[in-house]
């Protein structure tokens, strides 16, 4: 296992464009979750999965932004008619489960032009 | 609403010091407080776990306090080196709730 995987590495788009970013967890984790993070902020709580189900999704989270965990595995992030105070990096983390550790994925760094 | 409050300042310090950074809580009770180091570009590392009951933790040069009281956890790096300099997160959570993250603070530990 080569710990939680993200795609692309980077990404840029022209505004209004729909981008859309993949995460592969550790196998077996039940926990999934999605974080934006700017420059000098720490990672902003987007939504998260607890298996197949979509547990809460930030009320500061556009109707823009959508994401999806079929079967309880991978899982995508999906942000329509992009904005430029979307570019940020996006963050995806794993955890067996709620009281134990999470591990990161790279991160996706958006840019919107 | 649920509020996480780390120092905003970097905090500078000599090489072989002690950093302490802290890191405090409102409007809800953690079961489980987490810790995590973040390298420019990276996505966050665990550190430590301590727990309600838990007064404190160690993870070698790693110590962690846990004041459910004053809703309030220390972070300690003890005998700093300069491969410490990075920015640390805490992230204090309910026994059902989510990862949620403090803003961080940067740590430059200079020789």
């Amino acid at each position: 296992d080569t710990g939680v995987s993200q795609d692309p590495r980077h990404k840029i788009t022209k505004r209004g464009q729909n981008v859309t970013f993949r995460c592969d967890p550790i196998s077996e984790h039940n926990r999934l979750y999605w974080y934006r993070q700017t420059l000098g902020q720490g990672p902003e709580f987007l939504t998260y999965f607890q298996n197949e189900a979509q547990l809460e999704k930030s009320r500061l989270l556009s109707d823009r932004f959508s994401a999806e965990r079929p079967k309880g595995s991978f899982s995508t992030l999906e942000i329509q008619r992009t904005e430029q105070g979307d570019s940020a990096m996006y963050l995806c983390a794993s955890s067996e489960d709620r009281d134990t550790e999470a591990f990161f994925g790279q991160g996706t760094r958006l840019t919107v032009v | 609403s649920q509020k996480i409050e780390q120092n905003s300042e970097a905090l500078n310090i000599q090489e072989g010091k002690t950093a302490t950074l802290t890191c405090n809580y409102t409007n809800y009770s953690p079961a489980y407080l987490q810790w995590y180091r973040q390298d420019p570009g990276r996505g966050p590392v665990f550190l430590l776990l301590i727990r309600e009951n838990e007064k404190e933790k160690r993870k070698e040069r790693l110590k962690v306090t846990f004041d459910t009281t004053l809703k309030q956890s220390l972070f300690h790096i003890t005998a700093s080196q300069p491969a410490d300099s990075a920015t640390y997160l805490c992230a204090p959570l309910r026994s059902w709730g989510k990862l949620q993250f403090g803003a961080g603070t940067q740590v430059v530990v200079t020789p």
